[in-house]
């Protein structure tokens, strides 16, 4: 089916790892984002690429790092995973006129220890 | 600061009542207004989106509405449904280019059978 598809579901990590999350859309859409959802807390933005080529900062970007690889595929990095970066992460894409919703993937759980 | 509030945090109802969610938001400039449903361990999925003219606008047995002038937005569920069960999460984009989304922290309505 088409949509967002998000590797891993589920990760633990240790307090000093690294790790990359992967995203991939297969609709051809121009823009991709990187969410993180904590509970009581509405989505907050990381980091977002308008288009291939191009990434810029969200509302919380700190101590992560994203590359757009191509127009399908946009990774988010944690270079040294912190307790702080226990969250979900959603993955979402759209197409760059503003009438357009997001497509989400289905989640990242991600628990640093 | 843009800001989405919404209430109640959560709600239980019996499979077949009827229940309203509601959003303020103090967000400028206003774009439009969007309502995403988000099951447990999946992404949200868009129900609805309104303009700034818009003041209801209805997908099957969801039924949203807009007063721009006190920056407010419901989301009215009719007879609900044991698949009704789920976080309903407000969204409001804060400029004309589709890339500042504010997002509600959610209401998560739990419907018994």
């Amino acid at each position: 089916n088409a949509g967002v598809t998000q590797t891993p579901k589920f990760q633990v990590l240790k307090t000093g790892q690294s790790m990359t999350l992967q995203c991939a859309q297969d609709m051809n859409h121009n823009s991709m984002y990187w969410y993180r959802q904590d509970p009581g807390m509405g989505l907050r933005l990381i980091y977002y690429s308008a288009s291939e080529g191009t990434t810029d900062k969200g509302e919380v970007p700190n101590g992560y790092n994203v590359s757009r690889l191509n127009k399908r595929e946009f990774s988010l990095r944690l270079e040294s995973a912190a307790p702080s970066q226990t969250s979900v992460y959603f993955c979402a894409s759209s197409e760059a006129e503003y009438n357009y919703g997001y497509t989400f993937g289905s989640g990242t759980r991600l628990t640093v220890v | 600061k843009n800001q989405v509030e919404q209430s109640p945090q959560s709600l239980i109802i019996l499979e077949g009542k009827n229940c309203t969610l509601q959003c303020n938001y103090t967000v400028s400039p206003f774009s439009n207004l969007r309502w995403y449903k988000q099951d447990t361990g999946r992404g949200p999925v868009s129900l609805t989106i309104m303009t700034f003219s818009e003041n209801t606008k209805s997908n099957g047995r969801y039924t949203a509405t807009l007063d721009a002038d006190t920056k407010q937005s419901s989301l009215h569920i009719t007879a609900s449904q044991l698949s009704d069960s789920a976080s309903y999460i407000c969204v409001v984009t804060a400029d004309n280019y589709g890339q500042n989304f504010v997002f509600g922290p959610g209401t998560r309505l739990s419907v018994l059978p």
